[in-house]
């Protein structure tokens, strides 16, 4: 069936460093995939998406891009703030006979320190 | 503004104790879902509905029921919880785009941390 794996955290990091959050997904066809943010005490946001292969989405200083033929969706970002502390999930919508849930992969919490 | 709500934020409760945890949302959203959140499981969906009176299981409904009388709410029913139900519960909304070639944004609520003793 259809899965998402995410690097396993916590992701450490010194403000202004270089992050990636590597994540890999298995699944028929080929749909949209998503990274949510979920920062402390709160729900998940939508942080950027990707609809098709070789697509780049983007939003706040992160990027990923959706490789095809590695099927993977990493997380990057050149410059992480302390601000950017949070737990980050990949995820992708599965469901029989159409699209009913998104698959989470396990979280990754990263924690940035100035 | 467009948001999810749910009620309680938090909870302690005892094993055995009925309680309903609301979802409710302001966008006009056909589709609804409850997910719970464990370490190191991510999210998981328990139910969802595509819209009123159409409800179904998602991947570990036992110990849950739902109902979607109005579009609006989409309350989470533990008719008697047990300690394995202990997590944090979110709910979810979107449009419905159907098919298996669309998918639309999901709006989550702030989540519930529920505790059975």
């Amino acid at each position: 069936g259809d899965s998402v794996t995410q690097m396993e955290g916590p992701v450490t990091l010194s403000e202004e460093a270089f992050l990636t959050i590597n994540c890999t997904y298995t699944a028929t066809g080929y749909p949209s995939l998503f990274w949510y943010v979920q920062y402390p005490g709160e729900g998940l946001q939508l942080l950027l998406k990707a609809t098709k292969a070789d697509d780049k989405g983007s939003n706040k200083g992160f990027e990923a891009t959706y490789r095809k033929e590695t099927t993977s969706f990493h997380l990057e970002k050149g410059s992480v703030q302390v601000s950017d502390s949070a737990v980050y999930f990949c995820a992708l919508p599965s469901g029989s006979g159409g699209y009913n849930k998104l698959i989470f992969g396990a979280g990754t919490r990263l924690a940035v320190h100035p | 503004e467009a948001q999810v709500t749910q009620n309680p934020r938090y909870l302690i409760t005892v094993t055995g104790k009925k309680l309903t945890v609301t979802c409710s949302q302001n966008m006009n959203h056909e589709y609804m879902s409850w997910y719970r959140q464990d370490p190191g499981l991510g999210l998981r969906q328990i139910y969802y509905s595509m819209n009123v009176e159409v409800t179904d299981k998602g991947d570990v409904p036992e110990g849950y029921k739902v109902s979607r009388k109005e579009k609006r709410n989409f309350p989470l029913i533990l008719e008697s919880p047990s300690p394995n139900q202990t997590s944090l519960y979110f709910c979810a909304s979107s449009l419905w785009g159907g098919g298996t070639s669309k998918w639309n944004e999901q709006f989550f609520g702030p989540g519930t941390r529920l505790t059975v003793l």
